[in-house]
């Protein structure tokens, strides 16, 4: 139980354009969504939260109007990597929180974004 | 400081030997942590997750925990090349997890 279904797993985009990343819990409500980053050999970086229904909360550094998060159901969360350039290729993942068992936090796949 | 400290390896370990992992933390008031393996390219995935001071064990995984000396290990028994990846320590912080910059293990046949 407590999946996260992450897509796509990898993409390849033009600099300058827009990428949508999904995230969805498939057999819980994911009231909450973290989104990471990560750059080769180095630990995940928290970009943002989000919350059903509500803004996403970004971490210091990280721009807000490049990186669109909506959270829309407690079953969807979306980023939106707009206006790509190559130094936002990265991996990038997404996790949420399961309650009331031993599950902790659960991830997703991850999505693989090269900017050419 | 840091809120959680790892020696990023990498660790080298033969086949069939104990593999020890060790993760310290800030935060005292910390409840809940967590080891996740992530090999390359994929997403971590959860090994263990320890709330009490003491051992838990889980198959060839057990985790230590001891709060008084704000210090979280993992022990894997009777290593195996599958076990090769980075393991992350992270622990339950403010509405998140905080996560240590993880340790790249190496089992050697």
């Amino acid at each position: 139980g407590a999946v996260v279904s992450q897509h796509p797993s990898w993409v390849i985009c033009k600099s300058g354009t827009s990428v949508k990343i999904e995230c969805r819990s498939l057999d819980f409500q994911a009231t909450t969504m973290f989104w990471y980053r990560q750059f080769p050999k180095q630990s995940l970086m928290l970009m943002a939260t989000s919350n059903e229904g509500s803004k996403a909360t970004y971490e210091q550094g990280v721009e807000k109007d490049k990186f669109l998060i909506n959270h829309a159901s407690l079953t969807l969360s979306t980023l939106t990597v707009t206006s790509a350039h190559p130094e936002d290729s990265s991996f990038y993942i997404c996790s949420a929180r399961v309650t009331g068992g031993p599950y902790g936090y659960t991830f997703g796949s991850g999505t693989r974004l090269t900017v050419v | 400081q840091k809120e959680v400290e790892q020696n990023s390896g990498p660790l080298s370990v033969p086949e069939g030997a104990i593999a020890s992992l060790n993760c310290t933390y800030s935060d005292r008031g910390s409840q809940s942590f967590f080891w996740y393996r992530q090999y390359s390219g994929k997403s971590p995935e959860l090994i263990m997750s320890i709330y009490s001071n003491g051992d838990k064990e889980d198959g060839r995984f057990t985790a230590q925990l001891n709060k008084a000396s704000q210090y979280v290990s993992l022990l894997i028994r009777d290593s195996q090349p599958s076990d090769s990846a980075t393991y992350l320590c992270a622990f339950q912080g403010a509405q998140k997890l905080v996560f240590g910059q993880g340790t790249r293990l190496t089992i050697n046949p």
